[in-house]
């Protein structure tokens, strides 16, 4: 089942904050972060395992909420280097581990 | 120092030919997967390889067959192209097949298939 993301596309300014959510109506077991910028691959951010780990990662940060089975990725005083799409791919748990990537959400980080 | 490498990076092709796309990592790593990305950007997991061993064959038409020769290496095959086939094929590789969900996963920079 794919997780919805949520809002489609941002615009910011640089240095101003963003939050990007990831749903599951599924039980998640783990939630991936990954950055995909024009023309490139995905690139890994972060891991949130369920227990409601927050993770963070320079000026980027990540919570998990099992109740909510809901993740959010906080980008703090955004770069221009930020753009990109940002992707969550989820884990279910079970025995054939696999991602599930939401659609997306579109960032640009305008000067 | 490439970690995971995949050729060709563009492919163009007519309808109906067969061609392939290969992928190799150099991390050690025991796990291997085939993405395709469509023109809306959706990302979609179409085959997992652990050691050799296929594990995640999602629905994806009789079409495509992948290949692992070795744990470095992972390529896919497709028979008989179609203009829905266009789209960006991603291999990525991790540490385990991560049963607990944890391990990260490595894209290869991408092979762009445009089917005429």
């Amino acid at each position: 089942q794919q997780p919805v993301q949520s809002p489609q596309a941002v615009i910011l300014r640089e240095g101003e904050d963003a939050v990007i959510n990831c749903s599951s109506s599924k039980a998640l077991y783990s939630v991936h972060w990954y950055r995909q910028k024009h023309g490139e691959a995905p690139v890994f951010l972060m891991i949130l395992l369920k227990g409601g780990e927050q993770k963070g990662h320079e000026k980027i940060s990540a919570s998990f909420n099992e109740k909510k089975q809901q993740s959010s990725l906080y980008l703090t005083a955004s770069q221009l280097s930020y753009s990109g799409t940002y992707f969550c791919g989820t884990a279910y748990g079970g025995s054939n581990y696999k991602l599930t990537f939401g659609k997306g959400t579109l960032l640009t980080v305008n000067p | 120092d490439t970690a995971v490498s995949q050729t060709p990076k563009y492919l163009v092709t007519q309808m109906g030919n067969d061609k392939s796309i290969k992928c190799e990592q150099n991390l050690g790593h025991d796990t291997m997967y085939w993405y395709k990305q469509d023109s809306k950007k959706f990302l979609k997991i179409m085959f997992s390889y652990n050691n050799k061993e296929l594990i995640i064959n999602e629905t994806v038409p009789n079409r495509f067959s992948p290949k692992s020769p070795d744990k470095a290496h992972l390529n896919l095959h497709i028979n008989s192209l179609e203009l829905g086939d266009s789209a960006v094929y991603f291999c990525a590789s991790s540490q385990d097949w991560g049963a607990s969900g944890v391990e990260t996963q490595y894209f290869g920079p991408g092979t762009r298939l445009l089917v005429l």
